[in-house]
């Protein structure tokens, strides 16, 4: 059973367009980290969220966190050939209340951004 | 580069076999994380140890084991390998034991077992 489900899978676009990836889930998370990923390179944190409906932004990038800290979308403006990559989201389910480092990822999201 | 080493990188073997892979958490940090990333099953957690001490576990196989050591560095045992054991392991580390806190990956061992 996936616990965070991610949408769309692929996404194929022309630079200078927007996109938002979604990450949705029936569980609770006391925190949602969202990553890039890069072929033959681990995953590299791009944001934490942590309070319900809280925005965070990173340039052109903008994560937002449901208010029921069930689900988190990632918005990107004017995507640019740099942003091609593989976006996952990732969750602290912090069950029994003890937060360990476990985390539950979402199947990842591929994005091309096409000159 | 994240600051954390991961050794080999790549690592072709048969069935059956058993294999060694070794992580060097950045320095300072005290967590130790375990992932299996493969394209049906996508990142999967496997195991977390903090301060040399087994803290949370995943989806791991009894036929997989993994330790911390005095210095934190960490190796994964995998045993008995099948053909579905073909995946990049990854290798985190973080400064604590929360999963709030930023886990830095290192750039994975590609296992192929044929």
């Amino acid at each position: 059973t996936q616990l965070l489900e991610q949408s769309p899978q692929f996404l194929s676009i022309q630079e200078g367009e927007n996109l938002t990836v979604y990450c949705n889930s029936s569980s609770v998370f006391s925190s949602l980290q969202w990553y890039r990923q890069e072929p033959g390179e681990g995953p590299v944190l791009l944001v934490t969220v942590v309070t319900g409906g809280e925005v965070k932004k990173l340039k052109r990038l903008t994560f937002q966190f449901g208010d029921a800290r069930k689900d988190s979308s990632l918005h990107i403006t004017a995507a640019q050939p740099g942003d091609t990559g593989l976006y996952l989201c990732a969750g602290d389910v912090n069950a029994g209340g003890t937060s360990y480092g476990k985390l539950t990822f979402g199947q990842g999201t591929i994005l091309t951004v096409h000159p | 580069d994240s600051g954390v080493t991961q050794t080999p990188k790549h690592l072709i073997t048969a069935t059956g076999q058993r294999v060694t892979l070794r992580c060097s958490p950045r320095s300072g940090d005290l967590s130790v994380y375990w992932y299996q990333q493969s394209l049906d099953q996508g990142l999967q957690f496997l195991i977390q140890y903090y301060n040399g001490e087994e803290r949370a576990k995943g989806n791991i196989l009894e036929r997989f084991s993994a330790q911390q050591f005095p210095d934190l560095h960490s190796e994964l045992n995998l045993s008995s390998l099948e053909l579905g054991d073909s995946a990049l392991y990854f290798c985190a580390s973080s400064v604590g034991l929360a999963a709030s806190y930023e886990q830095y990956f290192g750039p994975g061992t590609r296992l192929t077992v044929t």
